[in-house]
């Protein structure tokens, strides 16, 4: 069975510092890796993916994530974080083994970024 | 592009009463879509996956009989709440694949679901 875990509850960091939020899976095979942010009372908006090729991901708003198959790791990152990046991250797996395979979520990383 | 859509965005409905909630993509043709179920403050639940005329797919302890799920055509999925509970409150939350994209999901805005 697929799984992916977010260790962290919650993320804090001051605007204009550096950012993480760790993920880690498991899968059968070969991963479709995903990050999504989440809004109150809103559904999920996607933010990166990795599929194949460069192991290094550019996605929306300024972050990016590192695909680590060694340590099964896809963390998420920003060099300079932002006040309005404050929200719930959840990382997201699924095998690339056809069109219906389903898509594992973590447990979401809360992070609250402030002045 | 690829928007997914839900009606509605909140509903209250009183327990024992049944609840209708749409999911359509407005700019791509959705052979599959997801159907999640999200508690405060916790990760997303895959409750089933619809395939366009054929039956939904029910994951392990999701009671088909009491979400119905209809996906009548390439845009629009329908998850129905059959008799409702106050335990049955919580976020829902559908997404949509297009054909052809093996990798790619798009997410409706939620719909939140109290029941009284």
């Amino acid at each position: 069975a697929q799984s992916v875990a977010q260790p962290e509850d919650q993320v804090n960091v001051a605007e204009g510092n550096p950012l993480t939020v760790k993920c880690t899976y498991s899968v059968s095979g070969n991963p479709y890796l995903f990050w999504y942010v989440q809004y109150p009372n809103r559904g999920l908006q996607f933010l990166l993916k990795y599929i194949t090729g460069d192991n290094l991901v550019k996605g929306s708003y300024g972050f990016e994530a590192e695909f680590n198959k060694s340590q099964t790791s896809f963390h998420l990152k920003k060099p300079s974080a932002l006040v309005s990046d404050s929200a719930l991250y959840f990382c997201a797996v699924r095998p690339n083994t056809g069109t219906a395979s389903k898509l594992t979520f973590g447990t979401g990383t809360r992070l609250q970024v402030t002045l | 592009g690829a928007v997914v859509s839900q009606h509605p965005s909140r509903v209250i409905c009183k327990s024992g009463t049944s609840v209708k909630i749409e999911c359509r993509s407005l700019d791509f043709q959705a052979t599959t879509m997801f159907w999640y179920r999200q508690f405060p403050k916790q990760s997303l639940m895959l409750m089933a996956t619809s395939n366009e005329g054929s039956k939904a797919t029910y994951e392990q302890g999701v009671e088909k009989d009491k979400f119905l799920i209809n996906h009548a055509s390439l845009t629009l999925s329908t998850l129905t709440v059959t008799s409702a509970h106050p335990e049955d409150s919580s976020f829902y939350i559908c997404s949509a694949r297009p054909p052809g994209q093996g990798y790619e999901q798009y997410f409706g805005p939620g719909t939140r679901l109290t029941v009284t």
